[in-house]
């Protein structure tokens, strides 16, 4: 069973850029098995789709976010990562990562984020 | 890339069944066979429930089914407990991007 694990500094400073890792256990990334995924809930809100990455580095992102998003993979450690440039409050949430295959089969725990100075 | 529409509250008696719909445009819901639905609890993260509109994971009990109709798609829930209490997201690929819906919050009165 895929397990996933979010890791990163809970609170970043306004206009700095947001870094976080999933690290995947239980699978490899490079098995082509799945996309790995980035998604993100603010206080009280819905989920937000925020990208997606192959093990080979083709990657998607929302168009909303595409301009201040990059997703990237590192095969060797098993992990994927996202970087989020000039933040504001408005990207306070908990950031998840989850595999996906037409659907988001596993999920991380959630990791809290607040943009704050 | 619009959200789903979604109902932002449904609610139901135990042993009742409810449905929850979605709604998109004909760029994804409506294109694509390829719509999930998630169950959410307080401070928990999204469990999958159905995949490719009408499919369940193992393990998600059979009260739990998905339909689509057009541009919409369906969650119903039969024989509610109250442990179905939470909330419903969907999601539908939409070519090259994927979107949720704004979510609906399920009460089991």
């Amino acid at each position: 069973q895929v397990q996933l694990q979010e890791s990163g500094p809970g609170l970043v400073k306004p206009s700095q850029t947001l870094s976080l890792t999933c690290t995947v256990s239980g699978g490899s990334i490079s098995s082509g098995d799945y996309y790995w995924s980035w998604i993100r809930q603010p206080p009280g809100k819905g989920l937000e789709w925020i990208g997606y990455i192959y093990y080979s580095g083709s990657t998607y992102y929302n168009p909303s976010l595409k301009s201040r998003v990059t997703i990237s993979v590192d095969t060797s450690k098993n992990q994927f990562s996202l970087k989020l440039s000039s933040v504001t409050a408005a990207d306070t949430a908990v950031y998840y990562c989850a595999s996906y295959i037409w659907q988001f089969d596993y999920w991380g725990q959630g990791t809290l984020v607040t943009v704050s100075s | 890339q619009s959200a789903l529409t979604q109902p932002a509250s449904v609610s139901g008696s135990p042993g009742q069944s409810i449905t929850i719909s979605c709604t998109g445009t004909s760029s994804d819901v409506g294109s694509y066979n390829l719509v999930s639905w998630y169950q959410q609890h307080p401070g928990k993260a999204p469990k999958l429930m159905i995949y490719e509109g009408s499919k369940r994971p193992s393990g998600v009990s059979n009260r739990f089914s998905g339909s689509k109709s057009g541009n919409t798609a369906s969650l119903t829930i039969s024989g509610l407990q109250a442990e179905d209490e939470a909330d419903y997201y969907c999601c539908s690929y939409a070519g090259s991007s994927t979107v949720f819906g704004g979510g609906t919050k399920l009460t089991v009165l």
